[in-house]
């Protein structure tokens, strides 16, 4: 069966510092991988989607950005934290068409 | 771009009795995809049901049923007998058939509170 973990589930970071967090699929291959972004009290904002390695597409303008080195890795990433960074992070895939969303268990960021 | 409603923030129940959420949502396609989805406390998004837009039959899964109105682009989400394991935000989706990433658009959420 298919599994999607992210990590860390939490994280403490100053303002200015650098940010990753990693998303991986198990048990299939060639998902399309996403980075959504809940802010407290809202909904649900699709930060990048990739449909392969190397294919980025980022939804909104930002201070982040996401990289997939390989098929079922994602990666979330920041140089300089701001923040309006912090949140609650959360890393999906979907494979066939039609098919639903699977969520990882979520990253939650503070930014201090 | 497409976009999803759902104009009740808070939403509370008495255990065993029946509530429905409301989701609007606006397209200029014709066939899409539309999606309940439960965040419980723990945080973990999980799919509750989902419909097609080509299907009139209205979806349903144990006791959570839809109510799916194309016409007026309306999509409410009603469950029956009500418990307290289903105390949760509650998120209305749509997907876009079109596209290759699939990519789902979320409304604001419902916090559900179900009273004993």
């Amino acid at each position: 069966s298919q599994t999607i973990h992210q990590w860390p589930a939490t994280l403490v970071q100053p303002v200015g510092s650098p940010l990753s967090l990693e998303c991986t699929v198990e048990g299939t291959s060639n998902p399309n991988l996403y980075w959504y972004r809940q802010a407290a009290g809202r909904g649900l904002q699709l930060l990048f989607y990739s449909v392969g390695i190397g294919q980025i597409s980022s939804e909104v303008p930002q201070n982040l950005s996401a990289s997939r080195p390989q098929d079922r890795q994602f990666i979330l990433s920041s140089k300089k934290l701001l923040l309006s960074d912090s949140g609650f992070y959360l890393c999906a895939w979907n494979y066939r068409p039609g098919g639903e969303l699977f969520f990882g268990e979520g990253s939650r960021l503070t930014v201090l | 771009a497409q976009t999803v409603t759902q104009s009740q923030p808070e939403m509370s129940v008495q255990e065993a009795e029946t509530v429905t959420l409301s989701c609007t949502y606006d397209t200029s396609e014709s066939d899409y995809y539309l999606f309940w989805y439960k965040q419980p406390p723990s945080r973990q998004m999980i799919l509750v049901i989902r419909q097609e837009a080509y299907k009139q039959q209205n979806a349903t899964e144990n006791r959570f049923s839809v109510n799916f109105q194309k016409a007026a682009k309306s999509f409410s989400l009603k469950i029956s007998d009500s418990q307290l394991g289903d105390a949760a935000m509650y998120f209305c989706a749509y997907r876009s058939i079109y596209g290759g990433a699939q990519k789902l658009v979320f409304g604001q959420g419902t916090r559900l509170t179900i009273n004993p």
